[in-house]
């Protein structure tokens, strides 16, 4: 079965700080790759996705992720973070025939950004 | 487009009685999902339809929770009858396409007493 590990439960940060956030996955064939986030009290929204071509993939608000095939990676960076990029943050993969239409959510990262 | 639309946002019961949360997809997706979330579990998904069909519930986590979809634009999940440990953050999403982009609403928080 798939999994997703998020393995930073609670990132803090000062504003100007560079953020990566990491993304491991467990199903080796054919994936799609997502970063979703959550701001307080809201619902998740998509940052970006990967389906196939290249392996770095911009997304809103200044968000990229690399796709990693080797190392089951997609993880999550952003050069400058500021004040209102605090949030949660999931990675969320598809893949396989038996799920097909199902996307699989990691537990979630929270990140905190120091004004 | 209006976006997936939950009600109610916020729903406060006391236990034993019974729960309805609705959802409306977006217009045309053929692929609706519920979820739960809380801070212990994180994001579980509980069940999902596709042409109004249920196609896999094995998230649902006990007989009091029930889900159904009577047609392409509506959607309820029922808690009959309801626990202190439903409380959570109920999250209904529809998608177009199998495994791309789910388009989620924004939730109904709803607390058992």
């Amino acid at each position: 079965a798939q999994s997703v590990s998020q393995h930073n439960h609670h990132v803090i940060l000062s504003e100007a700080a560079s953020l990566e956030l990491g993304c491991n996955y467990s199903y080796g064939g054919t994936v799609n790759l997502f970063w979703y986030v959550q701001y307080p009290g809201q619902h998740l929204q998509l940052l970006l996705k990967y389906f196939s071509g290249d392996p770095l993939v911009k997304g809103i608000k200044g968000f990229e992720a690399e796709f990693i095939k080797s190392k089951f990676s997609f993880n999550l960076r952003k050069p400058s973070v500021q004040w209102s990029d605090t949030a949660e943050y999931f990675c969320a993969v598809n893949g396989g025939y038996s799920s097909a239409s199902k996307i699989i959510f990691g537990s979630g990262t929270r990140l905190s950004i120091r004004p | 487009d209006a976006g997936v639309i939950q009600s109610p946002r916020h729903e406060v019961t006391e236990m034993g009685q019974e729960v309805t949360l609705r959802c409306k997809p977006i217009s045309g997706h053929d692929y609706l999902f519920w979820y739960r979330q809380t801070m212990m579990r994180g994001l579980e998904l509980l069940i999902y339809f596709n042409n109004n069909v249920p196609i896999d519930d094995s998230g649902m986590p006990e007989d009091r929770f029930s889900a159904k979809m009577p047609n392409a634009s509506f959607s309820t999940l029922k808690i009959q009858p309801s626990e202190p440990r439903d409380s959570a953050v109920y999250f209904c999403a529809s998608s177009l396409i199998p495994g791309n982009e789910q388009f989620f609403g924004p939730g109904t928080r709803l607390t058992v007493l």
